[in-house]
């Protein structure tokens, strides 16, 4: 079975430029949430989707970022226009179930902002 | 709000030293807890979890005991080895809520 996947892995870009991160969650999975750790600091919550729905988002730090779910399978997360701190991790992560131990994260969007 | 605080990094170890990463939590509710790790090149993996005061959660040799009265959820391991080079992200889930709280992460490094 596949895992969480996300795309890119790195992405490059300079302040301004708007960039799009992907997010396949496990098939099946009804839940997804995206989390993103800033220059080595804690992992923040952003948000989380049930099915296409966006259940919670007080984690989203400003208007710049948009995130969507459309037909409740895979995600995107839009940051338009990037700004320096923005750069760092983002993980995306999908469970079927509410609890923590049945989600699965995956590897990260590494963003760098110049 | 809640919040998790852990030992900054790095930690280096020698093979087969004990290893404790210490984790201290704040949380207005009753909180699970969780210990992830993340090796090179790839996701956050659960590691172990308690979800009740008192409660010890174990895996790979790893062990972390719930303790309210110090608010504490430490993380230990008898005899690391060079594989368990990783960073470890200690955790909580709050009553109610779905989102994970995260510590900012300890890196370990473990030579051979």
């Amino acid at each position: 079975e596949a895992g969480v996947t996300q795309f890119p892995s790195h992405s490059v870009i300079e302040k301004g430029q708007t960039v799009t991160l992907r997010c396949d969650p496990i098939s099946g999975h009804d839940n997804l949430y995206w989390y993103r750790r800033v220059m080595g600091k804690e992992i923040k919550f952003l948000l989380h989707f049930v099915k296409e729905s966006k259940q919670d988002e007080s984690g989203m730090p400003n208007n710049r970022f948009l995130a969507e779910r459309t037909g409740g399978t895979y995600s995107t997360l839009k940051v338009q226009p990037a700004e320096l701190e923005d750069s760092g991790v983002y993980f995306c992560a999908s469970s079927q179930g509410p609890g923590a131990s049945s989600k699965f994260f995956g590897p990260g969007t590494r963003l760098t902002v110049l | 709000g809640d919040s998790v605080t852990q030992m900054e990094g790095p930690v280096t170890l020698s093979e087969e030293a004990f290893l404790t990463i210490n984790c201290t939590y704040t949380a207005t509710g009753y909180p699970s807890l969780f210990w992830y790790v993340q090796y090179p090149g790839e996701g956050l993996q659960l590691l172990l979890k308690a979800t009740k005061a008192d409660d010890k959660g174990s895996n790979k040799g790893f062990e972390a005991t719930y303790r309210k009265e110090t608010t504490s959820f430490h993380l230990e391991k008898g005899s690391v080895q060079v594989s368990d080079s990783a960073v470890y992200f200690c955790a909580l889930m709050d009553t109610g809520r779905r989102a994970l709280t995260f510590g900012s992460g300890t890196r370990l490094q473990v030579q051979p």
